[in-house]
């Protein structure tokens, strides 16, 4: 298994609170991706880092925030968590010239 | 856009029932094709991939075949078991450019009973 955690692995907030999630890594992976999983939407890209301080965004990217300091950890920030972010959140990894991602076990968010 | 667009479910078999989920997708050029697995309470697992048109993608008895002729993935298994119970997601990446993003079907869940 690819060395991938998210941490935390549930969560409960109220509406307009910040929130945090991390994906770390073990691989050394350039590339890195946080999706949410919704019924009837399957997976969608919130935003995905292309290296260290370079990110860019996905199709839902409104009202989250990515962040990407050193190889291993790359941050979802929910500045204002709404009710629509409930959601589960997966992050994942994809090492240069391979086309494979690599999935973490999942965040499962619930916003009040 | 690029998009996937899967067959609903849930798909209910039994045990040794032949399966096949279908998969059509719309893409500029030749992307790759995957389909990835989600156990209860799991994230996503690879199950198998194709990278140009006619490669067929195998693993734990599950096929798929690149068809760009009808832009098509479908999966197949000749005898499901009862651990198959999952959800299957057909995805593809760009050939080049954006990150390789993935688009992801919605989902087919399959359920098979003894």
């Amino acid at each position: 298994d690819a060395g991938i955690t998210q941490s935390p692995r549930h969560k409960v907030t109220e509406t307009g609170t910040p929130v945090t999630l991390r994906c770390h890594q073990t691989e050394n992976h350039r590339y890195m991706y946080w999706y949410r999983q919704d019924p009837g939407h399957g997976l969608r890209l919130i935003h995905y880092s292309y290296g260290v301080k370079d990110t860019d965004k996905g199709e839902v990217s409104d009202g989250y925030s990515v962040s990407r300091s050193k190889t291993e950890d790359f941050l979802l920030t929910l500045e204002s968590a709404t009710s629509s972010q409930t959601s589960v959140y997966f992050c994942a990894i994809r090492a240069a010239r391979q086309e494979t991602q690599y999935f973490g076990p999942g965040t499962r968010l619930l916003v009040l | 856009g690029d998009s996937v667009t899967q067959m609903e479910g849930p798909v209910t078999l039994s045990e040794e029932a032949f399966l096949t989920i279908n998969c059509t997708y719309t893409a500029t050029g030749y992307p790759s094709l995957f389909w990835y697995v989600q156990y209860p309470g799991e994230g996503l697992q690879l199950l198998l991939k194709a990278t140009k048109a006619d490669d067929k993608g195998s693993n734990k008895g599950f096929e798929a075949t690149y068809r760009k002729e009808t832009t098509s993935f479908h999966l197949e298994k000749g005898s499901v078991q009862v651990s198959d119970s999952a959800v299957y997601f057909c995805a593809l990446s760009p050939l080049v450019g954006g990150g390789n993003k993935l688009t992801f079907g919605t989902g087919t869940q399959l359920k098979v009973e003894l």
